[in-house]
């Protein structure tokens, strides 16, 4: 079972938006709504920041929103702050193997 | 608010079983409602799931690791443990503990993690 393909890096200026892209295949982010996103600051745990594709949990800016189309999901960052400089890791459920979970390959964020 | 918290040997040598508790405050494992998971990330990489337990002891685990891992728990205690044989320095890692709900597929809580070192 391989991992979702992310971009190693994405960089903008404070106050743009970023997109985060997540691709795997019809196993896993295509065939179901079970996409989260994680991020991790460096020596930090990560944090759960969008699950179920495009839920946000309590407390987590509405700056961040997540979104699906076919084998690919997408994180969106808006109005780029300081403190959004960090790791992001996309996960899906997978039907593929007996493997349960896969992560993503992870993006490193920064805030020019 | 649910909290997670990792405990165990950081430094363990090839060939042993590496072993770590997580200790779960702010709610009862034997509630149920959860799976309790282990994840570890190798230095400077990405994350990788190990597996879980269910209050009912049930286990699901990485196929990957499967021959090498068990995952226990302990209501007792509010706790749940990883024990991975026969270490390698392969098995290097910062392992982080999770709550999962039963309903979804989302790491929706974490420990702070701890390193583990696998050396001689």
């Amino acid at each position: 079972q391989s991992a979702l393909t992310q971009p190693a890096s994405v960089s903008g200026s404070p106050g743009q938006s970023i997109t985060i892209s997540c691709t795997g295949t019809s196993s896993d982010v295509g065939g179901y709504n079970y996409v989260s996103w994680y991020q991790q600051h460096p020596g930090k745990a990560p944090k759960l920041m969008i699950y179920d594709v495009s839920n946000r949990p309590s407390g987590v800016s509405n700056r961040f929103s997540g979104s699906k189309s076919g084998n690919t999901a997408s994180l969106t960052i808006s109005g780029l702050q300081a403190e959004d400089e960090a790791d992001y890791y996309c996960s899906s459920y997978t039907s593929s193997s007996t493997l349960l979970y896969v992560f993503g390959t992870g993006t490193k964020v920064t805030v020019l | 608010q649910v909290q997670l918290q990792e405990s165990g040997p950081g430094l363990v040598k090839p060939s042993q079983t590496l072993s770590l508790t997580c200790t779960v405050s702010g709610g009862s494992i034997s509630s149920g409602g959860y799976y309790w998971s282990w994840i570890r990330q190798h230095p400077g990489k990405g994350l990788e799931w190990i597996g879980y337990i269910y209050y009912s002891g049930s286990t699901y685990y990485n196929p990957s690791l499967k021959s090498r891992v068990t995952i226990s728990v302990d209501t007792s205690k509010n706790q749940f443990s990883l024990k991975l044989s026969s270490v390698t320095a392969a098995d290097t890692a910062v392992y982080y503990c999770a709550r999962v709900p039963f309903y979804d597929y989302v790491f929706s809580y974490w420990g702070q993690g701890t390193l583990v070192t696998v050396s001689s």
